[in-house]
């Protein structure tokens, strides 16, 4: 079946960066676009990421414009998040998610989380 | 991007129906089709339910269904079941391969 694992969180300081993995199986991977999805302790997703099926297509919620990049390799079935100058304020669980060709975002993986705090 | 605003929570008895509602604008919910629904258990990640408005994913319940009107997207939960109480999110595409969720709606079976 369709699966995606996130992997790469942990804790890091303030200013420090993180690199996070989603490997997926089960689904022709270069495809579909890929959403990242984080939610912070208590507070509803909030949409962070996008990464079309080439790569070509890349979009970021403001709150992390210029700090995180996203990256794909196709050759490997896995999505990236780079995370740089991370704040407190990024502290969440974060998701990958397969955007299905209603819009919607299915399935997701059991999330990543990740703690910025000195 | 905009924000999407449902009630923080709705309640009702087993059996009843609920309706719960997420409210943009002209710019996401008002302009595009791609409106989703998932369902959150503690601790779980999000499920999704619907997406396209009203198009329930396969194998998600059939008591679960959604519509939208002008700027205004609503999910029904006929037929409360206990395992039915959970967090629910709304989100809609804003363009420019963006997206936005709501705050969340709880609801609890009573």
């Amino acid at each position: 079946q369709e699966q995606l694992v996130e992997s790469g969180g942990g804790v890091v300081q303030p200013g420090g960066s993180l690199r996070l993995s989603c490997k997926t199986s089960g689904f022709t991977f270069s495809l579909y676009g890929i959403h990242w999805v984080r939610q912070a302790p208590g507070k509803g997703p909030e949409w962070a990421a996008f990464i079309g099926h080439a790569g070509g297509e890349k979009t970021y919620a403001e709150s992390v414009k210029g700090r995180f990049t996203v990256s794909r390799d196709n050759s490997d079935d896995t999505a990236y998040l780079q995370m740089n100058s991370l704040r407190v304020e990024d502290t969440a669980v974060y998701y990958c998610a397969k955007l299905t060709s209603w819009g919607g975002s299915w399935p997701w993986g059991q999330g990543t989380r990740v703690i910025v705090s000195a | 991007q905009s924000a999407l605003t449902q009630p923080a929570s709705v309640s009702g008895s087993p059996g009843q129906s609920v309706t719960i509602s997420c409210t943009g604008s002209s710019s996401d919910i008002g302009a595009y089709t791609y409106v989703s629904w998932y369902q959150q258990h503690p601790g779980k990640a999000p499920t999704l339910l619907i997406s396209d408005v009203s198009r329930r994913r396969t194998g998600a319940s059939y008591r679960f269904s959604g519509f939208k009107t002008g700027n205004t997207a609503s999910l029904t939960i006929a037929g409360l079941q206990a395992d039915d109480e959970a967090d629910y999110y709304c989100s809609s595409y804003t363009g420019s391969n963006t997206w936005a969720f709501g705050g969340g709606t709880k609801v609890t079976v009573l």
